[in-house]
């Protein structure tokens, strides 16, 4: 059973292009976060998503960024126009329904040119 | 409440010792805590959980205290050893499925041989 796939594991973008960060859940997993973290500092909440569906995004900023988590496929997280102060790495979760335990992606380090 | 832009507290133990780890929580009516390890360009990986309703569980050279009147949660780490070196974060969860799970700001623990 495999665990949390995302990719790309690093990613390099210049300003202004777009980024996106494909998240795969556990098998059987319904539920879906997007964290955000930047070097010796904690992981920043941005969005919880169930299948179609967007439970949370109060951590998202309110431009350039976006996230689906569609019927079928992976969770996409999508950086339009990035800067550099988007630099960072983020992680994906999921979890079953009613479950609260995460498992953790191994992380898709953005960085911006 | 969510993760700010400090540095990593730190602690270091030696090799064999018992390392307790602190953790001051916001919310109080979150209802279910847990302690993430993260080891350097890894994603976070679950140790341990518990709900409010207890004040200590055991796990397998670990356990977690819950103290709901300070907020304050700790993870003692037994007979320490040099693969323990990482860093650890608390995070807290409502009792809702909406409700996100909010991590705090970690220990990095460091391991003398």
């Amino acid at each position: 059973n495999a665990g949390v796939m995302q990719n790309p594991r690093h990613l390099v973008r210049r300003r202004g292009q777009e980024a996106r960060l494909r998240c795969s859940p556990m098998k059987g997993h319904s539920h879906v976060y997007w964290y955000r973290q930047l070097p010796e500092e904690g992981l920043k909440f941005m969005v919880y998503l169930q299948k179609e569906n967007i439970i949370d995004e109060s951590g998202m900023p309110k431009e350039r960024f976006s996230a689906e988590f569609p019927k079928e496929g992976p969770s996409i997280l999508r950086i339009q126009q990035v800067v550099r102060g988007d630099s960072a790495a983020y992680f994906c979760a999921s979890s079953q329904v009613n479950n609260e335990k995460l498992f953790f992606g191994s992380g898709t380090q953005l960085s911006v040119l | 409440g969510e993760s700010v832009g400090l540095h990593l507290p730190t602690l270091s133990v030696q090799e064999g010792d018992n390392s307790i780890i602190n953790c001051a929580y916001s919310n109080s009516a979150s209802d279910y805590f847990i302690w993430y390890k993260q080891e350097s360009g890894k994603g976070p990986q679950f140790i341990i959980d518990i709900r409010s309703n207890m004040d200590k569980r055991q796990g397998q050279r670990v356990t977690v205290l819950l103290n709901k009147t300070v907020k304050h949660l700790s993870l003692q780490i037994a007979a320490t050893q040099p693969g323990d070196s990482a860093v650890y974060f608390c995070a807290e969860k409502g009792w809702t499925s909406y409700d996100k799970v909010i991590f705090g700001p970690g220990t990095s623990l460091s391991v003398i041989p």
